[in-house]
């Protein structure tokens, strides 16, 4: 299994583009999510989604877009980034929606807005 | 709604140290705990959990107690390495099916 696979590692950007962080997992996992991570401030939910087809708001949704076309995959989408978009993005997914369920991070992505 | 507190780092020690990162919760029910760690450049990564009143969960010399009485679950080893330097996260899953996580705890471990 390759567990949770995000790309690219890196990204530079300028304000206004836009772009798809990927990401994928091959556990099977009904529940998946994005968080973002800056200084000082934790982890902060973006999206999350329970299943294909079934996808919700989380702390910060400003600014980000996502689907779940299938059980896999969870793109996040930035419509036009903006400075304060500068962060280190988080995968993660877990089995079902109990409560007991370990989450599996992917490695990250690296974003910077100029 | 749900809330994890943990202590506020960075935490300095020098090798072989005894390490305790304390966290106090709020939730409704029953929730299941864990620690996640994350490495320098890393992902977070399970490091323990206890799902019911006071299970230990133990890994890598790390424990942490479920303390209803208290709503705590505070990491602690016996002794810390270079190794161990990194973020620790302390989270809970209740009531809702979305995690709840703390602010995260620096380690740096000093040979």
């Amino acid at each position: 299994n390759a567990g949770v696979t995000q790309t690219p590692k890196f990204q530079v950007l300028k304000t206004g583009q836009s772009m798809t962080l990927q990401c994928a997992q091959d556990m099977n996992h009904e529940y998946m999510s994005w968080y973002r991570q800056d200084p000082g401030m934790g982890l902060r939910l973006i999206h999350y989604s329970v299943g294909a087809g079934i996808t919700d708001q989380g702390e910060v949704p400003n600014g980000y877009n996502v689907s779940r076309s299938t059980t896999e995959d969870f793109p996040l989408r930035l419509l036009s980034a903006a400075p304060s978009q500068t962060s280190v993005y988080f995968c993660a997914s877990k089995p079902g929606t109990g409560g007991q369920g370990t989450q599996y991070f992917g490695p990250g992505t690296r974003l910077l807005v100029l | 709604g749900n809330s994890v507190t943990q202590m506020e780092g960075p935490v300095t020690l020098s090798e072989e140290a005894f390490l305790t990162i304390n966290c106090t919760y709020t939730a409704t029910g029953y929730p299941s705990l864990f620690w996640y760690v994350q490495y320098p450049g890393e992902g977070l990564q399970l490091l323990l959990k206890a799902t019911k009143a006071d299970d230990k969960g133990s890994n890598k010399g790390f424990e942490a107690t479920y303390r209803k009485e208290t709503t705590s679950f505070h990491l602690e080893k016996g002794s810390v390495q270079v190794s161990d330097s990194a973020v620790y996260f302390c989270a809970l899953t209740g009531g809702s099916y979305i995690p709840t996580f703390g602010r995260g705890t620096s380690l740096i471990v000093h040979p």
